[in-house]
């Protein structure tokens, strides 16, 4: 069965601290994304990644950044947190070849920057 | 930038009621996919229609596509509590070599009355 797991259900940190958010998946997908949830913004993709050491900025990309050393493992990194960076964070995965692929989720990390 | 807006933003139904959702999006798609959410935990793939596709079903979902008028309708048949939870549509279109970047609504919340 598909799997993509993040590294932390629940994650409080101070501001201007360096915050690691990692994902991994265990599906041989090229595709990892990562996105912020917020109510009545719904999902806003961060960083998209198609491949080992790719990455495409999405829609909110500000304040943030990725790595992906290894197919399976995508992290998102807050530079130095702020408090309006306080949000749920998703991962997901996917296939690259062809068009009509889904995606597929970890659990989310909700993360409080105080 | 949002693409999928979703109708009605919340719904609160009987149990063994019917359910019906809509999504309205701007510019054209290669297909157009439905998630499901639990609180507090991550998304769900229900189903994908392509653009070339009017309608399709899957078990107790049945899910149309009108590409004329931009807009899919999410119909749920016979509720249980159990679907208790917010559903998102999400557009998949070229951007690029990236074409299975997602852009997803606000979503709908249903929750369904024991």
């Amino acid at each position: 069965d598909v799997k993509v797991t993040q590294s932390s259900r629940y994650l409080v940190k101070r501001t201007g601290e360096k915050v690691f958010l990692e994902c991994v998946q265990d599906m041989d997908h090229e595709n990892m994304f990562w996105y912020r949830q917020d109510p009545g913004l719904g999902l806003r993709l961060i960083y998209f990644s198609y491949d080992v050491k790719m990455k495409e900025k999405g829609d909110i990309p500000e304040g943030y950044s990725v790595s992906r050393e290894k197919k399976e493992r995508f992290s998102l990194i807050l530079e130095s947190a702020s408090t309006n960076q306080t949000s749920m964070y998703l991962c997901a995965s996917s296939f690259r070849q062809g068009r009509h692929q889904p995606q597929h989720f970890g659990d989310g990390t909700r993360l409080s920057i105080l | 930038s949002q693409q999928g807006e979703e109708d009605p933003q919340a719904l609160s139904i009987q149990e063994g009621e019917n359910a019906t959702m809509n999504c309205s999006y701007k510019t054209s798609i290669n297909n157009l996919q439905w998630y499901r959410q639990n609180s507090g935990r991550g998304l769900v793939h229900l189903i994908l229609i392509r653009s070339n596709e009017r309608e399709k079903h899957s078990g107790r979902l049945r899910v149309t596509l009108d590409t004329s008028k931009k807009s899919s309708s999410l119909l749920i048949t016979a509720s249980r509590a159990a679907d208790t939870a917010s559903y998102f549509c999400a557009t998949a279109a070229n951007y690029g070599g990236a074409t299975n970047k997602l852009i997803f609504g606000t979503g709908t919340l249903l929750a369904v009355q024991p």
